[in-house]
């Protein structure tokens, strides 16, 4: 099994760029979020779906779209890059969408943005 | 609103040697915990995780966790290291009755196992 499967797994941008991360999972869950990782700060949830196009904001959601039209992907989308987006970025899934279900997460996008 | 503190951001111990890696939360409602750990270059997979029940959880890799609703915590503990265990370790809450597996982590603790 593939589980999460992020893509790519390093991205240089230029500020003011825009680009998609991918996010695939074969598990058939209906549950997914993305989550940036930045040093001293954990992992902060950007925005998360509970299933196909629904779609919601988490904490740290300003500069960042996403829409879930299947429910195997749910791709998130830089507008317009800014240098304080520089992160690990992780996307993450679990089979359902109540609390306490385990979450499997991507091995993750590091984006530079210079 | 929830917020997760990890005390210590690196804890280095010899292999073989017990360990603690502390967690404390805050949160106006109940809310469900788990630890998670990142190895190097991977994503996060979960250790272990308290629900409801025995206060005492045990996980994977040898690892257990017990949770204290007086003292707000959730500290995670082993009782022989090994090199292997070198990752870092998140502690994480996520509130029931939201309709969407959402967690908050705290910033993480860096265990290194020295020979």
């Amino acid at each position: 099994n593939a589980g999460v499967t992020q893509t790519p797994k390093f991205q240089v941008l230029k500020t003011g760029q825009s680009m998609t991360l991918q996010c695939a999972q074969d598990m058939n869950h209906e549950y997914m979020s993305w989550y940036r990782q930045d040093p001293g700060m954990g992992l902060r949830l950007i925005h998360y779906s509970v299933g196909a196009g629904i779609t919601d904001q988490g904490e740290v959601p300003n500069g960042y779209n996403v829409s879930r039209s299947t429910t195997e992907d749910f791709p998130l989308r830089l507008l317009s890059a800014a240098p304080s987006q520089t992160s690990v970025y992780f996307c993450a899934s679990s089979l359902q969408g109540a609390a306490g279900t385990e979450a499997f997460f991507g091995q993750g996008t590091r984006l530079t943005v210079v | 609103a929830q917020s997760v503190t990890q005390l210590d951001s690196q804890v280095p111990v010899f292999e073989e040697a017990p360990v603690e890696l502390r967690c404390n939360y805050s949160s106006s409602v109940s809310v469900y915990l788990f630890w998670y750990v990142q190895y190097p270059n991977q994503g996060l997979q979960l250790l272990l995780k308290y629900l409801s029940g025995s206060t005492l959880v045990k996980g994977i890799n040898g690892f257990e966790a017990e949770f204290n609703k007086s003292q707000t915590s959730f500290h995670l503990r082993k009782p022989s290291v090994h090199i292997s265990d070198t990752a870092e370790y998140f502690c994480a809450v996520s509130p029931p009755g939201t309709g969407a597996n959402n967690l908050f982590f705290g910033t993480g603790t860096r265990l290194t196992v020295i020979p």
